[in-house]
């Protein structure tokens, strides 16, 4: 089975610098996706950023950007220029691109602060 | 809808009885996403809808829960004999299609006292 681990349970960041989220994962699977979401204290879980396996290139969104190392299975988000809109709990997950397993396994996360 | 709706946005419920927690997913959108969000972890998977048929319930933790999506809309969540182990958030969400970008709701909060 899968499994996603995300090692920091908090992490903080002063508004306009930049903070990086780790997150390692575990497959045997060759062919996957890799995704980054941003849970606000409305609970509703919004997508920041996906990676295709396959990929090479890093996937980046506006000030989003990740840093993929798929033989160390590593998957780390880099927020830019942060903003107070920025501070929310961060998942990071996985699914698997096989056959019609569409679930998501999804790390415990890291509560991100922006201070001003 | 413009998004995904759950109902209700929290439910306090007695260690026994039995609760429904409902999910309208956005108009149009075949895959429907049962998740539950225990205290301090991430969404854990429950079951995945396609249509009107649950394609795959590998994750729904015990023969207490159940779901259905009978029209292949509206989903409906149903818990018998609660337990406080149940309490947690409960998501759904929903894509067009099972690849596609899903969209969640702002879950049900439940609690078993």
């Amino acid at each position: 089975a899968q499994t996603v681990t995300q090692s920091q349970p908090e992490m903080s960041v002063q508004e306009a610098e930049t903070v990086t989220l780790s997150c390692t994962y575990d497959t045997s699977e060759s062919d996957y996706y890799l995704f980054w979401y941003k849970q606000p204290p409305s609970r509703q879980m919004i997508l920041v950023i996906r990676q295709e396996a396959y990929k090479q290139q890093n996937a980046t969104e506006n000030r989003f950007s990740v840093n993929f190392q798929k033989a160390a299975k590593s998957f780390s988000l880099k927020i830019s220029d942060s903003q107070l809109g920025d501070a929310a709990m961060y998942f990071c997950a996985y699914r698997s691109a096989k056959g019609s397993n569409y679930k998501l396994t999804f790390g415990k996360g890291t509560l991100l602060t922006v201070n001003p | 809808g413009a998004g995904v709706s759950q109902t209700p946005s929290n439910k306090v419920t007695e260690k026994g009885k039995y609760v429904e927690l409902r999910c309208d997913p956005i108009s149009g959108h075949t895959a429907l996403y049962w998740y539950r969000q225990s205290l301090g972890q991430g969404p854990e998977f429950l079951i995945y809808f396609q249509g009107t048929g649950a394609a795959d319930d590998s994750g729904l933790p015990n023969d207490r829960f159940f779901a259905v999506r009978p029209e292949g809309s509206v989903s409906t969540l149903k818990i018998q004999r609660t337990e406080r182990g149940d309490s947690a958030v409960y998501l759904c969400a929903s894509s067009a299609a099972p690849n596609e970008k899903l969209f969640f709701g702002s879950g049900t909060q439940l609690s078993v006292l």
